[in-house]
């Protein structure tokens, strides 16, 4: 199966600092999202981006299908973005993959104030 | 209405009980998930049901039982389930499968 690999493990900041997240996938795709679980357990789903860039508020997403890999950048970091940040995937198996979402082991974020 | 409703969130239940986990949606999605979460680590997927029907089993044991009674409901039978079986429980939808996914909140299982 495809492989996701999520950078860092962990990564500790101060309130205010700005931060990227790499995830890395083995294979194509066409389906790529990030998500973010905060400390309660809720998965909150930030950017559906299997290609190019987006932007929401002081979050954005890049996407290079042709190299795998995609980046999330924090900016201005808040307490409140602590949690765990999931990158997921769908292989692009020809229009025969069923929706099946594989993770990454998740970065975990602790933005301290 | 964006949300994905599950019941209940905490669930306590003796190996021998029959519990059953709900999740409704009114998003109008077509496909609904059930996804398996172990303390620090991803959720792993454990069913898929597009249309109403089950697309995808995760060879998951047969003391998890999904239904799919209609397109905003989606519940997950538990029979006869293990210590090891404890775990978060999540529910998810999206209008199509390989689309946007949307999750609930969950139901945290402690099976004694």
């Amino acid at each position: 199966g495809i492989q996701v690999e999520q950078s860092p493990p962990d990564l500790i900041l101060q309130e205010g600092a700005n931060s990227t997240l790499r995830c890395n996938f083995s294979d194509s795709v066409n389906n790529l999202q990030w998500f973010h679980q905060n400390p309660w357990g809720q998965l909150i789903n930030l950017f559906y981006i299997p290609s190019g860039t987006k932007q929401n508020g002081r979050l954005s997403a890049t996407t290079v299908a042709t190299e795998r890999y995609s980046l999330l950048y924090i900016s201005s970091s808040q307490t409140t973005d602590s949690g765990v940040y999931f990158c997921a995937v769908v292989r692009d198996a020809g229009g025969t993959s069923y929706g099946k979402l594989t993770f990454g082991q998740g970065t975990i974020l602790t933005v301290h104030p | 209405d964006t949300e994905v409703t599950q019941t209940p969130k905490h669930l306590v239940m003796g190996m021998t009980n029959k519990k059953s986990l709900k999740c409704e949606q009114h998003m109008g999605h077509r496909a609904m998930y059930w996804y398996k979460q172990k303390a620090k680590k991803p959720p792993e997927l454990m069913f898929v049901y597009s249309y109403e029907k089950l697309s995808i089993n995760e060879s998951v044991p047969s003391r998890f039982s999904p239904e799919c009674p209609n397109s905003s409901l989606l519940n997950l039978h538990l029979h006869a389930l293990q210590p090891e079986d404890s775990a978060l429980y999540l529910c998810a939808s999206s209008q199509l499968v390989r689309e946007k996914l949307f999750f609930g909140s969950g139901t945290q299982l402690s099976v004694l």
